[in-house]
């Protein structure tokens, strides 16, 4: 299986700084015939179900705001929050499709300083 | 609009076998991958079990291997997740997942609001 591993678990960002959650992958997830990384991010508010904000390392999902960007190759992946909004607190989460299992990061739990 | 909605969570003793099911709508249910994902309280997410679209092919975490069964009736457009031998870490919030497969979107783009199983004596 393919191990998933974020930093920090848990982070703390004043309103309207960055945040910035990291994600490394046991194993390569660039697939080299289509050249796409098979790596997508999740946020999860409490009580919520997870929400897909990006998938393909950096395609936003519709409707997400353009402060949220993902970045990354390989086995080397972040999300990248701009500007931080209240409403932006949550856990996140990054998930590999490269492979079965879906294997996802251990989540990292993001606050307001 | 797609909707999946989880029901047969609840209160079990150890070693009972209940079934949840996920009810679908709103979309061509036949055509995608569907997912069983869990969340024990105050975890993380574990991916429990995935079948194809037809329900020809299943895959399960190891954790749940040889006690749950995944299943599907695409003309009820129900998803099935049966469980067996239940244990106390099996506690947890279960997902019923979408996954979308394509070239122009990727991913678990539709979840469930989730059914909480409690395995306690």
């Amino acid at each position: 299986d393919i191990v998933m591993t974020q930093s920090p678990d848990s982070l703390a960002v004043s309103l309207g700084e960055r945040a910035t959650i990291n994600c490394k992958s046991s194993q390569s997830l660039l697939y080299s015939s289509n050249n796409k990384n098979y790596l997508a991010w999740y946020q999860q508010k409490p009580g919520q179900p997870p929400k897909l904000l990006i998938y393909w390392a950096s395609t936003r999902e519709s409707g997400v705001p353009d402060r949220f960007s993902g970045s990354g190759s390989g086995t080397d992946f972040t999300l990248t929050i701009s500007s931080l909004q209240a409403e932006d607190v949550a856990v996140y989460y990054c998930q590999q499709y490269y492979n079965i299992p879906r294997t996802f990061g251990q989540g990292t739990n993001l606050e307001i300083k | 609009e797609v909707q999946l909605v989880e029901s047969g969570g609840g209160l079990v003793q150890p070693g009972e076998s209940p079934r949840l099911s996920c009810a679908a709508s709103g979309f061509t249910f036949s055509n995608y991958w569907m997912y069983w994902v869990r969340q024990a309280p105050g975890k993380g997410l574990l991916w429990v079990s995935r079948i194809n679209s037809d329900g020809s092919s299943t895959s399960y975490a190891d954790s749940v291997k040889g006690r749950f069964t995944i299943s599907r009736d695409n003309a009820k457009n129900t998803l099935y997740l049966q469980m067996n031998s239940l244990r106390a870490e099996d506690t947890a919030v279960y997902y019923c997942v979408r996954e979308v497969t394509a070239l122009a979107r990727f991913g678990f783009d539709s979840w469930g609001q989730g059914t909480l199983v409690t395995v306690s004596s």
